[in-house]
């Protein structure tokens, strides 16, 4: 089955700079990559994903990159905000398999 | 529309006891998921349902955990013989098909005192 990687664990940057948060996968068939934000005592919920026939998506201050032949994923926050602070979380899934598999997470703060 | 609901919000419990914990997915979403998190840390996959398929029951981490979908929507997580290590959150999780984005109930908070 797949297997995600999540790294930093933690991260503390100050308002304003850009963070970067980096997944491997293992399962090679895997094509689709979401990221979920969960804030403190929330659901997780969905802040963008991509699917494996594309590089790159953004989305205002997000964007998502894929190197498929490396096997890893990046989430970038450009910009950032207080409440950018959150656990961040991706996952790795073929498209129509139950076998998404989610990261350790990674703790994001943001210091005003 | 109505996102995936979840009930009770909290739950506590005495060791030993039995308890259930209820899932309501996204009207239409053929695939549920739940998953376990403990304070601080990741999502643990528990089990997954799909349609009418047998269910996934890979990350069920003792034959304490049991879980059952009715008519293909309401699902329902059961702990028997409740242990302290079980206090975590329990999110619930559906998808309109397997491997496509999820979305996540609010969640069971259980503490087994």
């Amino acid at each position: 089955g797949e297997n995600v990687e999540q790294h930093p664990s933690t991260l503390s940057v100050q308002e304003g700079d850009s963070a970067v948060i980096k997944c491997t996968y293992s399962d090679s068939a895997s094509n689709y990559f979401p990221w979920y934000k969960q804030e403190l005592g929330k659901r997780p919920q969905l802040i963008i994903d991509i699917r494996s026939n594309v590089g790159e998506k953004k989305d205002q201050r997000i964007a998502v990159t894929l190197n498929k032949t490396a096997k890893h994923f990046s989430l970038h926050i450009t910009e950032t905000q207080p409440e950018d602070s959150a656990v961040y979380f991706c996952a790795a899934s073929p498209l129509n398999n139950n076998d998404m598999r989610f990261g350790a997470g990674t703790r994001l703060t943001v210091k005003p | 529309g109505a996102g995936v609901s979840q009930s009770p919000s909290n739950k506590v419990t005495e060791k030993g006891k039995d308890v259930e914990l209820r899932c309501d997915p996204i009207s239409g979403h053929t695939a549920l998921y739940w998953y376990r998190q403990s304070l601080g840390q990741g999502l643990e996959f528990l089990i997954y349902f799909q349609g009418n398929s047998a269910p996934d029951k890979s990350g069920l981490p003792s034959d304490r955990f049991s879980a059952e979908r009715t008519g293909g929507s309401v699902s329902t997580l059961t702990i028997q013989r409740t242990q302290q290590e079980d206090s975590a959150v329990y999110l619930c999780a559906s998808s309109r098909q397997g491997g496509e984005t999820q979305y996540f109930g609010p969640g069971t908070r259980l503490l087994v005192l």
